[in-house]
């Protein structure tokens, strides 16, 4: 089945240290995005990717890094410059453009982070 | 810029009961609007969609109509389970200009149902 998987489920940063989320989707999108989601808020979002080797700043960028060598691939750097990393954090994908600007993103399962 | 509003939960209903979530938008253009339902632990799940204005959304017993005049979206259910307890968050998503699908969210409005 095609889908959006995200690991670990469960993640513990310490203090001063880079971690690093995966995503990975066999859906063939072309775009694919982080949002991160605290407790009683909407989601919001960290980064974006149209293509393969392009990537933008979302609302919420500082503190986070990402790439995207693979079209299949998005992983999230949450670097230790995010003094407040605790929080659920979900990757999307979608289809891009055209006749396909309408519909939905798909997403993963999620990743959610704490720091120890 | 653009932004959805949904009414503040959260929401506690009997099972069986009618259930209406109200979400209104402020967007340029013609967004494409979407009504996703998160469980406990997951990721988001898409529901319902309309693109276009007076089309109706429709799944698993859950309506939503794009009211252009009004700008709104809002959410229906004739009868609630208790399995339909979860988070539900309106999104748009602009057809036009830049194509790369930015979803703008609401805040989420979470639902209990009781038995």
């Amino acid at each position: 089945d095609g889908g959006i998987t995200q690991s670990p489920k469960y993640l513990f940063r310490k203090e001063g240290q880079n971690v690093t989320l995966s995503c990975e989707q066999n859906l063939n999108h072309d775009a694919m995005y982080w949002y991160r989601q605290d407790p009683g808020q909407g989601l919001r979002l960290i980064y974006y990717s149209q293509i393969v080797n392009d990537f933008q700043k979302g609302d919420i960028a500082e503190g986070y890094s990402v790439s995207r060598e693979k079209k299949e691939s998005f992983p999230l750097t949450v670097t230790s410059a995010q003094k407040n990393p605790t929080a659920f954090y979900l990757c999307a994908s979608s289809t891009t453009g055209g006749r396909h600007s309408n519909q939905p993103q798909h997403f993963g399962d999620g990743t959610r982070l704490s720091i120890l | 810029g653009n932004s959805v509003t949904q009414m503040e939960g959260p929401v506690t209903l009997s099972e069986e009961a009618f259930l209406t979530i109200n979400c209104t938008y402020t967007a340029t253009g013609y967004p494409s609007l979407f009504w996703y339902v998160q469980y406990p632990g997951e990721g988001l799940q898409l529901l319902l969609k309309a693109t276009k204005a007076d089309d109706k959304g429709s799944n698993k017993g859950f309506e939503a109509t794009y009211r252009k005049e009004t700008t709104s979206f809002h959410l229906e259910k004739g009868s609630v389970q208790v399995s339909d307890s979860a988070v539900y968050f309106c999104a748009l998503r602009n057809a036009g200009g830049t194509s790369y699908g930015k979803l703008t969210f609401g805040q989420g409005t979470i639902l209990t149902v009781h038995p």
